[in-house]
């Protein structure tokens, strides 16, 4: 079953603008993950917030966290062209840590033009 | 550091056949999972080993079945294959000493059942 919704399911934008995707879940979490996956690739980690966290910079990238929304956002500020792939959130659910699993949403297809 | 590294890249099988899939884990790392990704979705949590034995099962079939090695490696073998089979298969290791579940993915093996 699928934790994480993420939305839009699609966005377009030209590079230099920013990049606003949103994820929503369902439970209570240890933690939730961005990633980003290229063309059906392999999934590359982005960053990681924990649920005590609001907010995370990495370089570009900005995450929020409400856990009383059970809601996340990742930011990605001045896009640039590589930046097109499919954005999805990740989340560590509590009581699933002895099982690992990480749930999943359906992703959010970034398309950055030049 | 090496990463998660996975063989082969792509395989194509037919229905009732056997695969047996390979995944190296990044150094350091001690726990292995596998997910499977169908055209369109997020990935679907399949199984975590962690000290050679199966620490979480998603909703799988028994038909679905891995092994991980004293290297921390690990194999996914899928027995009597579907059509729906068809995806991209994905493992991730992570260290379970972090207690954070982050996980770290390979490139994949693209997997078609004819």
């Amino acid at each position: 079953s699928q934790q994480g919704e993420e939305d839009p399911q699609a966005l377009s934008i030209q590079e230099g603008e920013n990049a606003t995707m949103n994820c929503s879940y369902k439970t209570s979490i240890n933690n939730l993950q961005w990633y980003r996956q290229n063309s059906g690739r392999g999934l590359v980690h982005l960053i990681l917030i924990r649920s005590n966290e609001r907010e995370k910079h990495s370089g570009r990238l900005r995450v929020t966290l409400d856990t009383s929304k059970k809601s996340s956002s990742l930011l990605i500020t001045a896009s640039r062209a590589a930046d097109t792939a499919s954005y999805f959130c990740a989340t560590d659910r509590v009581g699933g840590g002895s099982q690992g699993n990480l749930i999943f949403g359906k992703g959010t297809k970034l398309s950055v033009k030049p | 550091e090496t990463g998660v590294t996975q063989s082969p890249t792509h395989l194509i099988k037919t229905r009732g056949q056997q695969v047996t899939l390979r995944c190296s884990s990044q150094s350091g790392h001690n726990t292995v999972s596998w997910y499977q990704q169908a055209l369109g979705q997020g990935p679907q949590f399949i199984f975590q080993y962690y000290r050679e034995e199966e620490n979480g099962r998603g909703n799988f079939p028994p038909r679905f079945s891995g092994l991980q090695f004293p290297n921390y490696s690990s194999e996914l073998n899928v027995n009597a294959l579907e059509l729906d089979d068809s995806a991209l298969y994905l493992c991730a290791s992570s260290s379970r000493t972090s207690g954070r579940n982050e996980q770290f993915f390979g490139p994949g093996t693209r997997l078609t059942v004819l």
